[in-house]
């Protein structure tokens, strides 16, 4: 099975850059997107197709891939985005999908 | 506005069936595969399975095949998430969400369906 594997934790200051990272074990892959998850609430698409942007989502927020992994940069980090961030993507027929491991990003 | 609603939360016996549902709105609901996605407390993000409401054309993932059952009533907007007997293991919040287009992203969530099975 495919699998998406991110670090579990990240902590970074406020102002500072966050870099999450999210490695596949198999290619090709399709594109990776990347969701928030605050508590009690819904995940949010902030980032599709490795590097695109959603409307509304603060241009802070970055995707970036290379080789078999994509690494979602937070730049200039505000308390507000502390949450869980999970990458996404599908296997090679778009049939199934996978989500990553999760990263809990603290800000100090 | 893109809109999906899910049933409230339910709390349930082992051994008990158990259906939710994910209304749609505000779109062609017959155009987009809906996914449904399992977080079991303090835990990750799985995905589950998706249906294509046009046709009902649905897909598991190994890890779900068997357990649960997808549907949808395209005549009324609706996607479903069901159980036939329930576990203590199946207590999660259970997410629905749109899959945008032709892209393997999910763009719209629901706000969330938590089931709790317990003795």
């Amino acid at each position: 099975s495919y699998e998406l594997t991110q670090p579990p934790s990240v902590s970074v200051s406020p102002g500072q850059t966050a870099r999450i990272t999210c490695s596949a074990d198999a290619l090709p892959k399709q594109y990776a997107y990347w969701y928030q998850q605050k508590p009690g609430q819904a995940p949010v698409l902030v980032i599709y197709k490795d590097s695109e942007r959603p409307s509304g989502i603060p241009e802070r927020f970055s995707g970036s891939s290379s080789g078999t992994t994509v690494t979602l940069t937070i730049s200039g980090v505000q308390a507000e985005d502390e949450a869980d961030y999970y990458c996404q993507s599908a296997d090679s027929s778009g049939t199934y999908y996978v989500f990553g491991t999760g990263t809990k990003v603290t800000v100090l | 506005e893109v809109q999906l609603v899910q049933s409230g939360a339910e709390v349930k016996k082992p051994g008990e069936s158990l259906k939710i549902s994910c209304k749609g709105s505000g779109y062609s609901f017959t155009s987009y595969w809906i996914g449904w996605v399992r977080q079991m407390p303090g835990k990750g993000l799985e995905w589950m399975g998706i249906i294509y409401p046009g046709d009902s054309d649905t897909r598991y993932s190994p890890s779900f095949q068997g357990q649960v059952t997808i549907s949808a009533d395209k005549s009324i907007s609706t996607a479903y998430l069901q159980w036939s007997s329930l576990k203590a293991s199946d207590t999660a919040m259970y997410y629905c969400a749109r899959r945008s287009g032709m892209a393997t992203v999910f763009d719209y969530w629901g706000q969330g369906t938590l089931v709790t099975v317990s003795s």
